[in-house]
């Protein structure tokens, strides 16, 4: 099973701020990875497919990047909606498709 | 647009088979693969497991001898049973829909889980 391992587990930043969050496979996924947000009692979100490919109707400011076992999802200027939990998961040739433990960006 | 919706009890007792299913709407169920995952209390996303519209189906070796994943096409619905369920079972159950890998230009491209539904808490106690 590939392990993802998210860092950090809590980034506390303000609007405004740059986030960087990273996520680290145990093998390599190539770009078979996607980023998820997750808002408080609602369903995750599809942000990033293949490693730095927005969604449809996800706004400019995310952005993913990374290949093999690194990964990041940059937000270059955060909105006070884009305080939740992120997750990656990967889809690599064998289940289980992984999903990281999640980092929580909250608000400083 | 399609748009995914789960349903089934919401309260299982132990030992006993939690059974939930996802009805597709907007859209037709016959592409694609089809995916169940759980978030327990507090906790993260685990992913159960999928099956291709032509049935064909890949679980997680955790609950694999406890699992099955089946596909209704004529009623655009898919469904999910776990056997044996015990208290850590308890937890928010999603289907997604998962598109899979796509050929382009000599590559693979993978497009995530795109659609999801809203989730159903399932509580396993006596």
């Amino acid at each position: 099973e590939i392990v993802l391992t998210q860092s950090p587990a809590t980034l506390s930043l303000s609007p405004g701020e740059r986030a960087t969050l990273s996520c680290r496979a145990s093998q390599s996924v190539s770009s078979y990875l996607a980023w998820y947000q997750q808002k408080p009692g609602q369903a995750p979100r599809l942000l990033i497919y293949h490693a730095s490919n927005r969604a449809t109707g996800i706004p400019a400011r995310f952005s993913g990047s990374g290949s093999g076992t690194d990964f990041t999802l940059t937000i270059s200027s955060l909105e006070p909606e884009d305080f939740a939990v992120y997750y990656c998961q990967q889809r690599s040739n064998w289940p289980p498709y992984t999903f990281g433990q999640g980092t929580k960006l909250e608000i400083k | 647009q399609v748009q995914l919706q789960e349903s089934g009890p919401g309260l299982v007792k132990p030992s006993e088979t939690l059974s939930l299913t996802c009805s597709v709407s907007g859209g037709s169920i016959s592409s694609y693969y089809w995916t169940w995952i759980r978030q327990s209390p507090g906790k993260g996303l685990e992913w159960i497991g999928n099956i291709y519209y032509s049935g064909s189906t890949k679980y997680n070796p955790s609950l694999q001898s406890r699992l099955t994943i089946s596909i209704d096409t004529s009623k655009n619905q898919f469904s999910l049973k776990l056997s044996s369920v015990t208290a850590a079972d308890t937890a928010v159950y999603y289907c997604a829909r998962d598109r899979g890998m796509t050929m382009i230009a000599g590559d693979f491209y993978y497009y995530g889980m795109d659609v999801w539904g809203q989730g159903t808490t399932v509580t396993v106690s006596s």
